[in-house]
């Protein structure tokens, strides 16, 4: 089973900045959060991963709890290409496995 | 730079025949991964392979084959194919396990067994 919770579905407004909830409340120490994204049954996209510290690329930011148990992908200002299914995934290092849930369908709405 | 790329992109089997799928990067990673996607879920670990001449299973194994005889290439055989089988497929590569480094996913082959 997945180590991850995640809504079903969340929408927001285009230009507004879209927070993603993830719960992760069984993550070991030297586990990472990584956010991918698939759009329209592409391949999933890489966005971006952390381990303790808050992390910014130019996709999104990361913000992860001090105690690491949930995690919030933040997209600062959602356009519509940004309608996808976002998956909030911890990794397992002795398994070489990431396991995925079923994510969150995120609809930007104009 | 293509990144990963997979051969076919669509394949109509039916129920019984065989099929390779190709999996290749471009990257130089050291690990490469098959992986199901049905319908409304999540991906699935088929089998994966640490390095060139190794390969291991993952989730979902049963029905699939694997080989990995070039670092740059990694193929999934389906033996005997069988409606359960009909999914999207998606080959991924990692510079290293786990850790910090990202995978890398091609566009999917979708297979569908009649």
């Amino acid at each position: 089973d997945a180590k991850t919770t995640q809504p079903p579905s969340m929408d927001c407004a285009e230009g507004r900045a879209a927070n993603l909830p993830c719960n992760h409340s069984t993550i070991s120490g030297n586990e990472y959060v990584y956010w991918y994204r698939q759009i329209h049954s592409q391949g999933p996209q890489y966005i971006i991963h952390g381990l303790k510290n808050n992390e910014t690329n130019e996709m999104a930011s990361l913000i992860i709890t001090e105690d690491r148990k949930s995690s919030t992908l933040i997209l600062p200002h959602a356009t519509l290409r940004d309608t996808a299914v976002y998956y909030c995934i911890v990794d397992m290092d002795s398994n070489y496995q990431l396991i995925w849930g079923a994510g969150t369908k995120l609809i930007i709405k104009p | 730079n293509a990144g990963v790329t997979q051969t076919p992109k669509f394949r109509v089997l039916k129920t019984g025949q065989s099929m390779t799928l190709l999996c290749a990067q471009d990257m130089n990673h050291e690990y490469m991964y098959w992986y199901r996607q049905d319908p409304g879920m999540g991906l699935r670990l088929i089998h994966y392979s640490v390095g060139e001449g190794t390969t291991a299973k993952g989730e979902v194994p049963d029905g699939y084959n694997v080989s990995r005889l070039k670092k740059q290439n990694f193929l999934l055989g389906l033996e005997s194919a069988a409606p359960s089988q009909t999914s999207v497929y998606f080959c991924a590569s990692s510079l290293r396990v786990s850790g910090i480094y990202g995978y890398t996913f091609g566009s999917g082959t979708r297979l569908t067994v009649v």
